[in-house]
């Protein structure tokens, strides 16, 4: 079964304004999450972490007052495309790990259109 | 800088014979490495990893192998099916573990030929 859940799956919205997509954990804590961007036929990129109760760490040339992370429970993590514009169109998935795994999961992840 | 490389874009197989992925990277502080599928629209699912202190792990049809000399690692499906038609991911890591970051090669299309 899923281990990791994403909402949206899919969004539009005009440029300009901002989108929260929310990556969950089920049925076990996750301390850190992962945010990843994907273009189209590109590899994943890592954007950022997250980590519960703490600020998150940035990717080199991400920038961090675009990219709004929150980690505010162990379950959940959410990720704010503040003022989109049609650059930041994108899929954008989340992963994270069981605490006794050493395996990362990934959510189904958002596409995100700016228009 | 491409530090995972995945230089063929895709591959086609026939259904029954043998899908060989390969990847290779150029960071020697990788030390964990792991194999994902994905097809459109969905995240990435884990299909095997591989510890720098092994050179083969194998699950079921699916064998990975490590050459550290080399910084070239590659997946094998045998016997290779339709399903297995999707984008397959190389990735590396410096540690395994929850919190390690992941970096990613861009990927091989793969389709099995029915």
């Amino acid at each position: 079964g899923a281990v990791v859940s994403q909402h949206p799956s899919w969004v539009i919205c005009k440029s300009g304004t901002s989108v929260k997509i929310e990556c969950r954990s089920l049925d076990f804590q996750a301390t850190t999450m992962f945010w990843y961007r994907q273009f189209p036929k590109q590899s994943l990129m890592l954007m950022a972490t997250s980590n519960e109760g703490s600020k998150a760490t940035y990717e080199q040339g991400v920038e961090k007052d675009k990219f709004l992370i929150n980690h505010a429970s162990l379950t959940l993590s959410t990720l704010t495309v503040t003022s989109a514009h049609p650059e930041d169109s994108s899929f954008y998935i989340c992963s994270t790990s069981k605490p006794w795994e050493e395996t990362q999961y990934f959510g189904p992840g958002t596409r995100l259109l700016v228009l | 800088d491409q530090q995972v490389k995945q230089n063929s874009p895709s591959l086609s197989v026939q259904e029954g014979r043998i899908s060989i992925l390969n990847c290779d990277y150029t960071n020697s502080m990788f030390d964990y490495f792991l194999w994902y599928k994905k097809y459109p629209a969905e995240g990435p699912t884990f299909l095997i990893s591989i510890s720098s202190i092994k050179d083969k792990n194998e699950d079921g049809r699916f064998t990975v192998f490590l050459n550290k000399s080399a910084k070239h690692l590659s997946l094998h499906i045998v016997p290779s099916q339709p399903g297995d038609s999707a984008v397959y991911f190389c990735a590396a890591s410096v540690s395994p573990g929850a919190n390690s970051k992941l970096t990613f090669g861009k990927g091989i299309t793969l389709s099995v030929r029915p």
